[in-house]
């Protein structure tokens, strides 16, 4: 089966770094894609992977290794804007959408 | 950027009554629309997509009599949920892809919220 795994709740300090993983087992692999979910909002788009590497897009930044089914999304200087979900996303070989259940980031002062 | 937009925002209705959700690109065509549900404290669920001028494909377990969807024009998507009842509740999401590529991009309307009485 399709599988995409992600913590289900992390903690971080207000101005620090926190990483947010996410591996996945998925029948063919077309791309990656991180979002944010703020409470009650509709996902917005944070960044797409597909090939190896790091990505950076200001404070965000996200990584994706294909050999080893990981990804994961950095952010720098956290803000307590930051609050919300990260739901990771597998694009499969029929071109569908895989979603995690998403990590609840929860920003402290 | 690419604009999704639904309506309603939030619906509230009685027992039994059908509620139609339209959802709307505003500034770009969509083949494919998608619909989703989402419960608190969850992720999204993919409920069915949505291709221009055919009929919608439904996840599995998703009843395709009680959640009509159509897809009628390149903007524009409308899901219909039927005699809708208090498990109905939940917050609905659709998006739309961009373009007709591989890279499948979503953009997502802001949702609504259905509370079935």
């Amino acid at each position: 089966g399709q599988n995409i795994d992600q913590p289900t709740e992390m903690t971080a300090t207000e101005g620090a770094i926190v990483q947010i993983n996410c591996t996945y087992q998925t029948s063919g692999f077309n791309g990656l894609f991180w979002y944010q979910q703020h409470a009650g909002e509709a996902p917005t788009f944070l960044s797409y992977n597909v090939l190896d590497g790091l990505e950076e897009k200001g404070r965000f930044s996200s990584f994706l290794s294909r050999s080893k089914g990981y990804s994961y999304l950095l952010l720098k200087e956290l803000q307590m804007k930051d609050s919300a979900s990260y739901l990771c996303a597998v694009t499969d070989s029929n071109y569908q959408l895989i979603w995690g259940a998403g990590t609840k980031l929860i920003i402290k002062p | 950027g690419a604009v999704v937009s639904q309506h309603p925002s939030w619906v509230i209705c009685k027992s039994g009554t059908s509620v139609k959700i339209e959802c709307r690109s505003l500034d770009f065509q969509a083949t494919t629309m998608f619909w989703y549900r989402q419960f608190p404290k969850q992720s999204l669920m993919l409920m069915a997509t949505s291709n221009e001028g055919s009929k919608a494909t439904y996840e599995q377990g998703v009843e395709k009599d009680k959640f009509l969807i159509n897809h009628a024009s390149l903007t524009l998507s409308t899901l219909t949920v039927t005699s809708a009842h208090p498990e109905d509740s939940s917050f609905y999401i659709c998006s739309a892809k961009l373009g007709t590529g591989d890279y499948n991009e979503q953009f997502f309307g802001p949702g609504t919220r259905l509370t079935v009485l």
